[in-house]
């Protein structure tokens, strides 16, 4: 599929606020994910959006959805250091089963 | 833990040869989705199983093949492997049109020598 866009590397410290950019590119996709993947590990859902929302906040998580812009974005509060891991932005591929179609990810690191 | 098991966990296969990899989907879930994804990458969708049929094909060539089982159990075949097919193969297991609950197995890491 067209690609997902996302900034490759992020660096934050331990306590401070961690946003992740993504740009997706199908304006009809129904549901807009992260996912969190850790060294050596599968894919771990982290939160999804439906695209007629404009944010959702799940307990330290923030997900905004800009349409207009097919822009999506991962607001983690009070980064900790099990947080560092790589964090994948998908869009759901409505003639494929809704299967996914993923970044390339960005790597979060999260220094003491 | 998801309930989405893959097996083998590594895997070591030389250029030209076949392998077939394995994933018992999460207890209700029908429909199975396979990925690629090579290091540094994203995962790559490769195909998705609904009910034993093929319900979705991403760009990749007919030596991936599957199959799915009456259980839901699934299996990826590859043909002909090639060193870019080295990479982590991950399988995710869902209910239909439902991947907001999309749970992945541990993946298989598939090294072509």
């Amino acid at each position: 599929g067209e690609d997902v866009e996302q900034s490759l590397f992020l660096s934050v410290r331990e306590g401070d606020s961690s946003v992740i950019n993504c740009t997706y590119t199908d304006s009809s996709s129904t549901y807009l994910y992260w996912y969190k993947q850790e060294p050596g590990a599968g894919l771990q859902l982290l939160t999804y959006i439906f695209s007629n929302m404009d944010m959702k906040q799940d307990q330290r998580l923030t997900v905004l959805l800009n349409k207009k812009d097919k822009h999506l974005s991962l607001r983690i509060a009070d980064t900790q250091t099990g947080d560092s891991a790589i964090y994948f932005c998908a869009e759901s591929i409505r003639n494929s089963g809704y299967a996914l179609n993923f970044g390339k990810g960005t790597s979060l690191l999260v220094t003491p | 833990e998801t309930g989405v098991t893959q097996s083998p966990t590594h895997l070591i296969k030389t250029r030209g040869q076949q392998v077939t990899l394995r994933c018992s989907s999460q207890s209700g879930h029908n429909t199975v989705s396979w990925y690629q994804q090579a290091l540094g990458q994203g995962p790559q969708f490769i195909f998705q199983y609904y009910r034993e049929e093929e319900n979705g094909r991403g760009n990749f060539p007919p030596r991936f093949s599957g199959l799915q089982f009456p259980n839901y159990s699934s299996e990826l075949n590859v043909n002909a492997l090639e060193l870019d097919d080295s990479a982590l193969y991950l399988c995710a297991s869902s209910l239909p049109q439902r991947n907001t609950e999309a749970f992945f197995g541990q993946g298989t890491r598939l090294t072509v020598v």
